[in-house]
């Protein structure tokens, strides 16, 4: 299995523009996590998939990010309008079932937005 | 509050020194606990799992233990190796519906020729 896919592996956008983060999990995986990281916070946890659907949306920061998981095998995360502050790292992770099960990470989207 | 504290921040050591780092939480309940290995631009990769049983569980050079009663974890590395620099970071999953996880921010760990 060629693991968890990201892309693009980097981004840099302008304030105000639209950016779109894939994800492709490992087959099989019925758990989808989407994480970001930066020096300042370290990693986060922004939204949590179990079959295609959102079990917890705590960590999503604001109204401009939004995530959706259509099928078992493609999330995209998505933030519109872009900010300065949200350059980071974005992960995304599966694993077989749930919080409780080892996670596999992509290799993370770094994203700056100038 | 739920957290996760992990020292020392950052390390330096030669190779073939052996190190330890801590990680020292408050989640409640508690489910279980996770050592992971970042290399730099690479995404987390796991070493270790433990549940509230398991005292200690190894991965060749690495060695975790858990004191759940302390909810204190170290993880001890043997005959460090230049590959081992990299950021080990001490994740704790809540015993909940959710199993929400709390992420400590990690010791940064050089190993020196």
């Amino acid at each position: 299995d060629a693991g968890v896919i990201q892309s693009p592996r980097h981004e840099v956008t302008e304030m105000g523009q639209e950016v779109t983060l894939r994800c492709k999990p490992i087959s099989g995986h019925n758990s989808l996590f989407w994480y970001r990281q930066t020096m300042m916070r370290g990693l986060e946890l922004l939204i949590y998939f179990n079959n295609n659907v959102p079990i917890d949306d705590s960590g999503m920061p604001e109204d401009r990010f939004s995530a959706k998981m259509p099928n078992a095998s493609f999330s995209t995360l998505k933030i519109q309008p872009s900010e300065p502050r949200d350059s980071a790292v974005y992960f995304c992770a599966s694993s077989l079932a749930g919080q409780n099960t080892e996670a596999f990470f992509g290799q993370g989207t770094r994203l700056t937005v100038v | 509050k739920n957290q996760v504290e992990q020292s020392p921040q950052s390390l330096i050591i030669l190779e073939g020194k052996n190190c330890t780092l801590q990680c020292n939480y408050t989640v409640s309940p508690f489910s279980n606990l996770r050592w992971y290995k970042q290399d730099t631009g690479r995404g987390p990769v796991s070493l270790t799992i433990m549940t509230f049983s398991e005292n200690t569980k190894s991965n060749g050079r690495y060695t975790a233990t858990l004191d759940a009663d302390t909810k204190q974890s170290s993880l001890h590395i043997t005959a460090s190796q230049l590959s081992d620099s990299a950021s080990y970071i001490c994740v704790v999953s809540e015993g909940s519906t959710l199993g929400r996880l709390y992420f400590g921010r990690g010791t940064q760990l050089t190993v020196w020729p």
